[in-house]
């Protein structure tokens, strides 16, 4: 079992809708969570951080944690195509940090 | 601020060469870590240092891999030989101990092609 799963889609969402990317990982001592935007040919480039339950929003994004479901989601609101990218989930478990392998995010003009 | 910063940006080598990248963390940043990334694939973290101690390195390949972080700033990482499935691209991060919240920023990537 890999300790952090994601959706490697790809998902398509046309200009102006809500993305919503998923995340699980196995580890329940699991204490940070991290979202990554990935351009291809580019280093990640960190979106936000989350550490307790519940909703956390900067401008259209919103992250969402369940400790209890073990998953953490990303929500993109009003999606422009410069969001087109892969998103990383990341998650700190201890001194180790696990990256899933990305959901590939295309919107569509 | 400035970023972090590596180099060099390509490198292109033979199996079984000698390899080295280097890279600078974020002003301040006590906390540097190397991260492997095979096309397709997310970062692996091979090595996480705090200041210039090693804090975990449970994924280096330690037959082939070596890193230091002299003087708790600069950091180095080596292959020594290279195999044909190391090409990837080598990510170095930084993060600041003092918030406690492990943010990571990561430097631009060293892309290796092992021929």
């Amino acid at each position: 079992q890999k300790e952090v799963e994601q959706n490697s889609g790809p998902l398509s969402v046309p200009e102006g809708a809500i993305a919503s990317l998923n995340c699980t990982y196995s580890d329940r001592v699991s204490q940070s969570f991290f979202w990554y935007r990935q351009y291809s040919g580019k280093s990640p480039e960190l979106i936000m951080s989350i550490y307790s339950n519940g909703d956390k929003e900067d401008g259209r994004f919103t992250a969402q944690l369940n400790k209890a479901s073990q998953y953490v989601s990303l929500l993109i609101r009003d999606s422009q195509p410069s969001d087109s990218a892969t998103y990383l989930c990341a998650v700190n478990t201890g001194n180790q940090f696990y990256f899933g392998t990305g959901t590939s995010l295309t919107v569509i003009p | 601020e400035a970023g972090v910063a590596q180099s060099p940006r390509y490198k292109i080598i033979e199996k079984r060469q000698s390899v080295a990248f280097w890279c600078n963390p974020i002003s301040g940043h006590a906390t540097l870590y190397w991260y492997q990334q095979i096309l397709g694939q997310g970062p692996k973290l091979l090595i996480q240092f705090q200041n210039n101690g090693v804090v975990d390195d449970s994924q280096l390949p330690k037959d082939r891999f070596s890193a230091e972080r002299l003087k708790g700033v600069d950091s180095t990482l080596k292959i020594q030989p290279a195999k044909l499935e190391d090409s990837a691209v080598y990510l170095c991060a930084s993060s600041s101990a003092r918030d406690g919240n492990n943010e990571q920023f990561f430097g631009p990537g060293t892309r290796l092609t092992v021929l």
